[in-house]
């Protein structure tokens, strides 16, 4: 069946501009997480939805990055005012009942 | 706090059997899980363990868990080139089940 998909695969973007990260998760994933993956920091937890509940957002790194989900389903991440340490590859995964955890192949984001 | 600690490198030759360590922090873990990375790829699921039980075979891959030492490890019998990625080891810790990673550990397959 369909995984999760992540838009756009690529993004190059100057700093200081605001860049939108799409997740479709598994139809019937309720749990949906969104992680960053650079050389540095290796893979960091951002944010993380559950149904209709508030998201758990402790993980953001600033006040710069904030995250929605429409309809229990779709899962859009903004970062404003980009900065070069932005840079890193944003992963989107969902959860079944099973505590099986799918992830999207990810988005990588350049800023120059 | 809560940590997952692997070794960077392993080598071995095609044919033999890989063995792929990793140490965690949070005792009260749940699920344990071992990710697949190959170049310029996402993480594919290759398996997991639940806390409760102590090994879980699946065709060539083997995870032994060793709760007491916090102690995972992921055994790739008859290794091939084509398991040459980078294995990443994750804790399902935190306070809402994200996951916590190691770092990784890349694996070269020599013929």
């Amino acid at each position: 069946g369909a995984g999760v998909s992540q838009s756009p695969s690529n993004k190059v973007t100057e700093k200081g501009k605001d860049v939108e990260l799409r997740c479709d998760p598994i139809s019937g994933h309720t749990a949906l997480y969104w992680y960053r993956q650079s050389l540095g920091q290796g893979l960091e937890f951002l944010i993380y939805f559950q149904g209709n509940s508030a998201p758990d957002k402790s993980g953001l790194p600033s006040d710069r990055f904030s995250a929605e989900r429409t309809g229990g389903s779709v899962s859009t991440l903004t970062i404003q005012r980009t900065q070069q340490e932005d840079s890193a590859v944003y992963l989107c995964a969902s959860t079944n009942n099973f505590g099986e955890q799918y992830f999207g192949p990810g988005t990588r984001l350049t800023v120059t | 706090g809560e940590d997952v600690e692997q070794s960077l490198f392993l080598s071995v030759r095609e044919g033999d059997s890989s063995v792929i360590n990793c140490t965690y922090t949070d005792s009260s873990s749940t699920y344990l899980y071992w990710y697949k990375q190959e170049p310029g790829a996402g993480l594919q699921l290759l398996t997991y363990i639940f806390s409760n039980m102590d090994m879980k075979q699946d065709q060539r891959l083997t995870v032994l868990l060793n709760k007491k030492d916090k102690h995972l490890s992921l055994r790739i019998a008859d290794t091939q080139t084509g398991d040459s990625a980078i294995y990443f080891c994750a804790e399902r810790g935190g306070s809402q089940g994200n996951l916590i990673f190691g770092k990784g550990t890349k694996l070269s397959v020599k013929p």
